[in-house]
């Protein structure tokens, strides 16, 4: 049981370059997200999803981009990338999106923007 | 505006010590409080608290939540090298379709 797969582990980008974080799930789970971890920070929600076709924005949106065209996948992008989304990226799913689902986390990819 | 804190930032203990982690929350429309451990990678999930005063326990790990003082501990006894970690506590909110809001986590070193 693959749980929530993230690829790639660790990037490094040039500011101004653009790339797609991949996540896919195989637990069928309707609820999707992307969050950012940063240092004395927390993790800080970027985008989510409830279900394939409907996306919506977190508290920290700008410079991402997301789609989901199917339950399994819900990918990320950086549009043109800065040296302020220097992160490390969590994918996270549940069930649904409801109190009490927890949520299930990729094991992250460390995003390095120079 | 949702926050959690936890305390303290960082801690360095024994094996064998007992140790205490602390958070406290301010989120309008509560709907649960979450513990997860993370150890490099992703963090997994240890607990989830919806009532106060009921404790749950896993092991050596033990918490319980207080909905009139917002805040929650997270005890574990007879810490081990492998309790290394970051501990990072979730309040779920209404906002965002109930979306996560994380605390900047507690860095606990087991030292043998």
């Amino acid at each position: 049981n693959a749980g929530v797969t993230q690829t790639p582990k660790f990037q490094v980008l040039k500011t101004g370059q653009s790339m797609t974080l991949q996540c896919a799930q195989d637990m069928n789970h309707e609820y999707m997200s992307w969050y950012r971890q940063d240092p004395g920070m927390g993790l800080r929600l970027i985008h989510y999803s409830v279900g394939a076709g409907i996306t919506d924005q977190g508290e920290v949106p700008n410079g991402y981009n997301v789609s989901r065209s199917t339950t399994e996948d819900f990918p990320l992008r950086l549009l043109s990338a800065a040296p302020s989304q220097t992160s490390v990226y969590f994918c996270a799913s549940s069930r649904i999106r409801k109190a009490n689902e927890k949520l299930f986390f990729g094991s992250g990819t460390q995003l390095s923007v120079l | 505006e949702d926050k959690v804190v936890q305390s303290p930032l960082s801690l360095v203990v024994h094996e064998g010590d007992t140790v205490t982690l602390n958070c406290s929350y301010e989120v309008t429309n509560f709907r649960s409080l979450l513990w997860y451990k993370q150890e490099k990678k992703a963090p997994t999930f240890l607990f989830m608290l919806t009532s106060s005063g009921i404790e749950k326990k896993s092991g050596r790990l033990s918490s319980i939540l207080d909905k009139k003082e917002l805040f929650s501990i997270l005890n574990i006894t007879a810490t081990q090298t492998g309790d290394s970690a970051v501990y990072l506590c979730a309040v779920e909110a209404r906002e965002y379709g109930n979306k996560l809001v994380f605390g900047a986590g507690t860095i606990l070193r087991v030292k043998s």
